[in-house]
């Protein structure tokens, strides 16, 4: 298994319910990130929760960090079709600023 | 807003020959980044630079070069290529060590054929 890996890798829902996706991840982190990609486009910061933090909102999104189960949640709510998109978590190395690992990545569909 | 500007959004090259893939950002970020991203793989880093002149090999280097003469350019080079590197490679700039939010570019697909 991969540092941040994401669950599930596909998520269909219609518009107007949640989204929750998953990412667990291996080692200690002083931070997690979550990013979104359109189709075929470059990647998006959504959010960032630092390791002393177990919750954060903005807007429609809601990140929840568990550092003793390894593992992080996105919530998007009341989903819209624009939210159509690749979701990625991201986490840092520890020391070796600047390095992130991504996970593969859920595919959420949002049908209008 | 940062602005990050990558040379090409597709391009088709044939086995063996040399590739320039160019990233430009107007944000003064000292750390730059080129990943490569393919299906069910994710993201992996070819190699981050956090300082003009300087490289570090990141995941996967293998095959790949890079060049930062100026702070805002960061080339990523394949110097033979080969259709095991046909992808969508994707920069990135970040501040200095902070690890925190990176600004992506919007991609190259390369197709080596």
């Amino acid at each position: 298994s991969q540092q941040g890996e994401e669950d599930p890798q596909a998520l269909s829902i219609q518009e107007g319910e949640n989204a929750t996706m998953n990412c667990s991840y291996k080692t200690s982190i002083n931070n997690l990130q979550w990013y979104r990609q359109n189709s075929g486009r470059g990647l998006v910061h959504l959010i960032l929760i630092r390791s002393n933090e177990r919750e954060k909102h903005s807007g429609r999104l809601r990140v929840t960090l568990d550092t003793s189960k390894k593992s992080s949640s996105l919530l998007i709510t009341a989903s819209r079709a624009a939210d159509t998109a690749s979701y990625f978590c991201a986490t840092d190395r520890g020391t070796s600023y600047g390095k992130l690992t991504f996970g593969q990545g859920t595919i959420l569909t949002v049908h209008p | 807003d940062v602005k990050v500007t990558q040379s090409s959004r597709y391009l088709v090259k044939r086995t063996g020959e040399k590739v320039f893939l160019e990233c430009v950002q107007d944000m003064d970020h000292e750390n730059m980044f080129w990943y490569r991203q393919d299906p069910g793989l994710g993201l992996r880093l070819i190699y981050f630079s956090y300082d003009v002149k300087m490289k570090e090999k990141g995941d996967i280097p293998e095959g790949y070069s890079v060049s930062r003469e100026k702070k805002e350019r960061f080339s990523l080079i394949l110097e033979s290529a080969s259709t095991n590197q046909t992808s969508m490679y994707l920069c990135a700039t970040e501040r200095a060590r902070s690890s925190e939010t990176q600004y992506f570019g919007p991609g190259t697909r390369l197709l080596v054929l």
